[in-house]
């Protein structure tokens, strides 16, 4: 079974400062994806990113960045440029494709970003 | 719909009685998903239905739990005899494929059980 660990429950930067959310997982699997979903107060999760682990090249959207450490079982999700609309929950997530999907997310237990203005 | 809708978005209920969540899933999204988010399980995986074929049961915490859906669309989450330990947050989400490119996801229903 799949594992996500985010080791920081809470996070608090000031606007306009560069934050970085971590994330590790553990796997045997070789081929799976990543994923970086944020759950504002209306709890619906919204997808950020996502990154398949055969590409050795990081994610980028916008203001969004990941570090995808694949030996390291790392993925760091890097926001610049912070805005107080970033303030939510931020999950990180795994999925093994060998199941085609049917096994869903592996969820982190999330951190709660707080950007200040 | 434009989005994945959930109803009800609340709901109170009484211990040892039945509730049914609903989900309508975007259109043309064959595989469909529910979630529970619970403040000391996290997110959970319940089930995963892809287009019409039966799916697997085996993440629903009790069989208290079943879930259906018909004609490739609309999915029921049915808990039986609730319990204050179902008290959670239900999410949705759907997908063109089976989650590869990330899910859509509901904004959820509160389940409280007193």
């Amino acid at each position: 079974a799949q594992t996500v660990t985010q080791s920081q429950p809470e996070m608090s930067v000031q606007e306009a400062e560069t934050v970085t959310l971590s994330c590790t997982y553990d796997t045997s699997e070789n081929n799976y994806y990543l994923f970086w979903y944020k759950q504002p107060p209306s709890r619906q999760m919204i997808l950020v990113i996502r990154q398949e682990a055969y590409k050795q090249q990081n994610a980028t959207e916008n203001r969004f960045s990941v570090n995808f450490q694949k030996a390291a079982k790392s993925f760091s999700l890097k926001i610049s440029d912070s805005q107080l609309g970033d303030t939510a929950m931020y999950f990180c997530a795994f999925m093994d494709d060998s199941g085609g999907g049917a096994d869903g997310l592996t969820f982190g237990k999330g951190t709660h970003l707080i950007i200040q203005p | 719909g434009a989005g994945v809708s959930q109803s009800p978005s609340n709901k109170v209920t009484e211990k040892g009685k039945d509730v049914e969540l609903r989900c309508d899933p975007i259109s043309g999204h064959t595989a469909l998903y529910w979630y529970r988010q619970s403040l000391g399980q996290g997110l959970e995986f319940l089930i995963y239905f892809q287009g019409n074929s039966a799916p697997d049961k085996s993440g629903l915490p009790s069989d208290r739990f079943s879930a259906e859906r018909t004609g490739g669309s609309v999915s029921t989450l049915t808990i039986q005899r609730t319990q204050q330990e179902d008290s959670a947050v239900y999410l949705c989400a759907s997908s063109f494929s089976p989650g590869a490119y990330g899910y859509t996801f509901g904004s959820g229903t509160r389940l409280t059980v007193v």
